[in-house]
Order: structure tokens, then sequence, then C-alpha cells
């Protein structure tokens, strides 16, 4: 089984320039997320999709940072315009759903964004 | 309040002996999940074990284990027979079951080194 795909692996940027990422989550998953991992913390919880709907977004910065996953299946992450404080690993996970207590979290090997 | 505590940052431990990382959690949800991640340099956050609340025994997978201490609100992972592959960084992370997204929470993690 094809385990998340994500890309590209690694990004450098200068302040104020746009960025994008791309996940393709692990077949037949319905719930894809989108965590922010800055050097030496844990991932913090971005944006959660549920098919194609929003579920959380409560920590998104949504003045620069959009998400979508228009057909419930692969989804984009944009930043514009990216700041210093967003160099960080974004790692996309995928779970078969959202709805037990157990639903493990399938992980991508992440995009590694540095902001110069 | 941080809901994950992973006081270690760092650890070191000798090949093929046992070790011990910590994790204390904050909830007043009875029902929650536990798990425990493990992040070679690749980036890739790999599943390890799963212990619930409800559980009545400690969780194990080979050689994983989870020291559940309900009262104490800790979980700490227990890998026997330490390998230089275990060398990585460790994440304990928790679900709760009130929570209408299911997402999961991380604590800062741990970075294991194992010694030949």
């Amino acid at each position: 089984e094809a385990g998340v795909a994500q890309s590209p692996r690694y990004k450098i940027i200068e302040k104020r320039q746009s960025v994008a990422f791309w996940c393709n989550p692990i077949s037949g998953h319905a719930t894809l997320y989108w965590y922010q991992q800055i050097l030496g913390q844990g991932p913090k919880l971005l944006i959660q999709f549920q098919n194609n709907g929003v579920v959380d977004d409560s920590q998104l910065p949504k003045d620069r940072f959009s998400a979508e996953r228009l057909k419930g299946v692969d989804s984009t992450l944009k930043i514009q315009p990216a700041k210093l404080e967003d160099s960080a690993v974004y790692l996309c996970a995928s779970s078969l759903s959202r709805g037990t207590l157990n639903e493990k979290l399938f992980f991508g090997s992440g995009t590694q964004l540095s902001v110069l | 309040a941080q809901k994950i505590t992973q006081t270690q940052p760092g650890m070191f431990v000798q090949e093929k002996e046992a070790v011990t990382l910590d994790c204390t959690y904050d909830t007043s949800d009875p029902s929650y999940g536990l798990f425990w991640y493990k992040q070679p340099s690749s980036g890739e956050m790999i599943f390890l074990i799963y212990q619930g609340s409800y559980d009545q025994q400690n969780a194990t997978e080979g050689r994983y284990s989870l020291n559940f201490q309900k009262a104490r609100k800790s979980a700490n992972l227990v890998i026997s027979a330490s390998q230089l592959g275990d060398s990585a960084m460790y994440f304990c992370a928790m679900r709760e079951g009130r929570s209408n997204t299911g997402k999961l929470i991380f604590g800062q993690g741990t970075t294991l080194q194992v010694k030949p």
C-alpha cells in the first residue's frame, strides 16, 4: 500500500514570497491533516479535512495560509506572503476516519521550508 | 495549558539496554487515547503504540511497551533491548473522546541517541 506522498521535499524562499505544498493521502482515507513542526517542537495541527470539508482550522493563520482539498483526495497548502517564522517542516497525514479513539494517523515525509 | 508534556529533551542509552521516555498528559475527559510516534531523521512520523484510557492492561508492541499510570496521568514509553536504529525523536500524543474533530495533540518530543 502506498503511503502519504508529499512534495516538494525541500523549499527555500525569501520572505514575502509565496509557496505551495502538495499532499496525496493514502487511498480511501477520508481525513487529511496538515501539521506544522517548528524545529525542536512537536507538530501543531493547522487544518483538518473530512473528505473535502474543513473540520478544524482554528490554528491556521488565515491571513496568510490557505488550504484546499477540492475533490476529497489530494490537498494543497499555500502560504502567501511567507514570513521568517514560517520556517518549519509541514507534515501531511491521513486517516481512514476521525470517529474512533484509536484511529492511527499515517504521515508523509514532510516538506522542509526555509524562509530567508 | 500544555496537554502533553515530555520533560526530557534528550536521552542517551547504551545499545541493548532498556530506556524509558516520559510523557504526562492533562485532560478532564474520562475517554481518551494515547499514542507514541517515532520520527527518524528522514522526517516521517511512524506509529509505535496505542493505549486507551479504559484499557485494563498496558499496551505492548514487540520491543515497545507503555507504562500507563492513569492516576498519575502518565504514559511512559519503554523500549527494551535498544538498537542503533532506535535513534530518533519520539513524540507522545493524545486524542480526547469529547473532541468532535478527533485531532491528535502532540508533546514537544524527546530525542533518543543509542550508543554502540
